[in-house]
């Protein structure tokens, strides 16, 4: 079983339009979670943290459901500058040297007018 | 802007050559990483700096080899690569810890010929 799976997409959604993407992670034991966007070409660069609790910014709100091992984003009234490749992360833990970032094959996202 | 800085951004080199990929952060982070991500790929990490100490190596073949001269620079030598080495080499850095977020260098687009 691979550590995070995502959804595989792509998805192509209008102008507007609200996406949702899923994830699921196999390590229990994982403390941390986050999005991150890539354009392509581009390196990857922190969308969002994700907790517990929930949060949103803007028009983008992750959940994370611990029992479940679950990750979600959720992306109302899409634009154009919203394409991109999605990418859940797990930060990982090596035993006391923590820190390390493992991602999900990413879902990507195109956004039409 | 990322304040991860990474040099070259392209580098072409023959398979007999014998270069360095740079990487440098002066975010007080304490934990380094290279990721190489082919493309249509996730990130896959290859090495953590930990405290200026090799803290993992992701069974790397030798042909690459870090190197961490102080707490902000992060090298990558490469000497006798193959052409399926060719890929986007990430450069990262964070506190290392569970919780903090990692940030990524544009990275260097290297193509082994």
């Amino acid at each position: 079983r691979k550590e995070v799976e995502q959804d595989p997409g792509p998805f192509n959604v209008p102008e507007g339009a609200t996406v949702a993407f899923n994830c699921t992670y196999s390590n229990s034991a994982s403390q941390s979670f986050f999005w991150y966007r890539q354009d392509c070409r581009k390196e990857p660069k922190l969308l969002m943290s994700v907790y517990s609790s929930g949060n949103e910014d803007g028009r983008f709100t992750a959940q994370l459901n611990r029992a479940s091992q679950y990750i979600s984003l959720l992306i109302r009234d899409s634009k154009l500058s919203d394409s991109a490749t999605y990418l859940c992360v797990v930060m990982g833990d090596y035993g006391g040297s923590q820190g390390n970032l493992i991602f999900g094959k990413g879902t990507k996202l195109s956004v039409k007018p | 802007d990322t304040e991860v800085t990474q040099t070259p951004k392209h580098l072409v080199m023959g398979m007999t050559n014998k270069k360095s990929l740079k990487c440098e952060q002066h975010m007080g982070h304490r934990a380094m990483y290279w990721y190489k991500q082919k493309a249509k790929k996730p990130p896959e990490l290859m090495f953590v700096y930990s405290y200026e100490k090799l803290s993992i190596n992701e069974s790397v073949p030798s042909r690459f080899s870090p190197e961490c001269p102080n707490s902000s620079l992060l090298n990558l030598h490469l000497h006798a690569l193959q052409p399926e080495d060719s890929a986007l080499y990430l450069c990262a850095s964070g506190q290392g810890s569970s919780g903090n977020t990692i940030y990524f260098g544009e990275g260097s687009w290297l193509t082994v010929v």
